[in-house]
């Protein structure tokens, strides 16, 4: 099976603040990762898939990076909507897995 | 609009079964390829299974082994997710995802979830 790993576990930030949220496969996976942000007693919401490409309707200012086993979800610019937890999920073959998650936090 | 809607958890006892249902509409459901993700309490989220748009092909995550049975019934636009032997570490949200192109992919759409709490 195919290990993610993302660090940090926890960030905690402010509103205007730039932040990078990394994840490592533990083989490669060519492009084939989706991040998620998912909030308390919601569903997972997709915000980036294929490595890098934006999914429709999700605010510009989140953007995905990487290929192979380093991949990283950058926010440009933190709004008080994106205090979450996100998770990274690769789809490169069976079974799928997801990284551990990060909780965003208000610093 | 896409919708997904998870109906059947509920509190069961070890050992015992249940079956999960995910309504599916806004879409043609036919034509996509669906999954059960789950997620434990305060806990991260775990991949469970796949069918294909055509129910021909299923994969399961190791974990289950063989406790849990995937599958759709395309005139009713539903999903299942048959458990049984259910365990307590099976309690979690168990969630209905479609995946927008091949059956291997991202999960654009998610329903709400269902919690399954198995317990004595």
């Amino acid at each position: 099976d195919i290990q993610m790993t993302q660090s940090p576990s926890t960030l905690s930030a402010s509103v205007g603040d730039r932040v990078t949220i990394t994840c490592r496969a533990s083989q490669s996976i060519s492009s084939w990762l989706a991040w998620y942000q998912q909030k308390p007693g919601k569903a997972p919401k997709v915000l980036i898939y294929k490595a890098s490409s934006l999914e429709s309707g999700v605010p510009s200012r989140f953007s995905g990076s990487g290929s192979g086993t380093e991949f990283t979800l950058t926010i440009s610019s933190l709004q008080p909507d994106d205090f979450a937890t996100y998770y990274c999920q690769h789809y490169n073959s069976y079974p799928i897995t997801f990284g551990q998650g990060t909780r965003l936090e208000i610093k | 609009q896409v919708q997904l809607v998870e109906s059947g958890g509920g509190v069961v006892q070890p050992g015992r079964s249940l079956r999960l249902s995910c309504a599916a509409s806004g879409f043609t459901f036919s034509t996509y390829a669906m999954h059960w993700v789950r997620q434990a309490p305060g806990k991260g989220l775990e991949w469970v299974s796949v069918i294909s748009y055509d129910g021909s092909n299923k994969y399961y995550a190791d974990s289950l082994k063989g406790r849990f049975t995937i599958s759709r019934d395309n005139s009713k636009n539903t999903l299942y997710l048959q458990m049984n032997s259910l365990r307590v570490e099976d309690t979690a949200v168990y969630y209905c995802a479609r995946v927008p192109g091949a059956a291997l992919y991202y999960f654009d759409f998610w329903g709400p979830g269902t919690l399954v709490t198995v317990s004595s």
